[in-house]
């Protein structure tokens, strides 16, 4: 099992720009989500699904969209980047989201926004 | 909203010292409650929890113990390794998962 995988790895953009960020996992998890990373905040929800064909917003939402169109595949879009939204991003799932229930993290996205 | 206070780091210590990096959960609910570690490179992995008073998680030396009463969930390892070297997440969940600034630790051979 590869479990959570995310592409690309790295990505430089200039502001403006739009990308696509993907994540994939094969353990048949109902939940995924999208957090960002910045230094000294932890980690703050952008967005999350609790099964194919849902998504819905987490604590910074303002900026992004996602889509969940197969069950293993959650796609994170910047429409038009900013600088603000330089950070790492790290997707995660999970089977279910019941008490003591763990996340599964990718490696992470290093984006710079130019 | 919940919040999770964590110990700031960063956290040097020698090989063979005793850690300890406080924990504690504000919330409405009764949370369950995480260490996740970040090694370099990576994404984090879940390193103990606990979903009720006086659970005690451990792994890998690791150990950390539920107090209800104060809501807290320090992590302890009698004896840190240059391999313990990563950053330490603390996190809640009684409706989302929150997580703590993250507390950088390096362990000097």
């Amino acid at each position: 099992n590869a479990g959570v995988t995310q592409t690309p790895k790295f990505r430089v953009l200039k502001t403006g720009q739009s990308m696509t960020l993907l994540c994939a996992q094969d353990m048949n998890h109902e939940y995924m989500y999208w957090y960002r990373q910045d230094p000294g905040m932890g980690l703050r929800l952008i967005h999350y699904s609790v099964g194919e064909g849902t998504t819905a917003k987490g604590e910074v939402p303002d900026g992004y969209n996602v889509s969940r169109l197969k069950k293993q595949n959650f796609l994170l879009g910047l429409e038009s980047a900013a600088p603000s939204q330089t950070s790492v991003y790290f997707c995660a799932s999970s089977p279910s989201s019941g008490r003591g229930v763990e996340q599964f993290f990718g490696p992470g996205t290093r984006l710079t926004v130019l | 909203g919940d919040s999770v206070t964590q110990m700031e780091g960063p956290v040097t210590l020698s090989e063979e010292a005793f850690l300890t990096i406080n924990c504690t959960y504000t919330a409405t609910g009764y949370p369950s409650l995480f260490w996740y570690v970040q090694y370099p490179g990576e994404g984090l992995q879940l390193l103990l929890k606990a979903t009720k008073a006086d659970d005690k998680g451990s792994n890998k030396g690791f150990e950390a113990t539920y107090r209800k009463e104060t809501t807290s969930f320090h992590l302890e390892k009698g004896s840190v390794q240059v391999s313990d070297s990563a950053v330490y997440f603390c996190a809640g969940s009684a409706r989302q998962l929150t997580f703590g600034s993250g507390t950088q630790l390096t362990v000097l051979p």
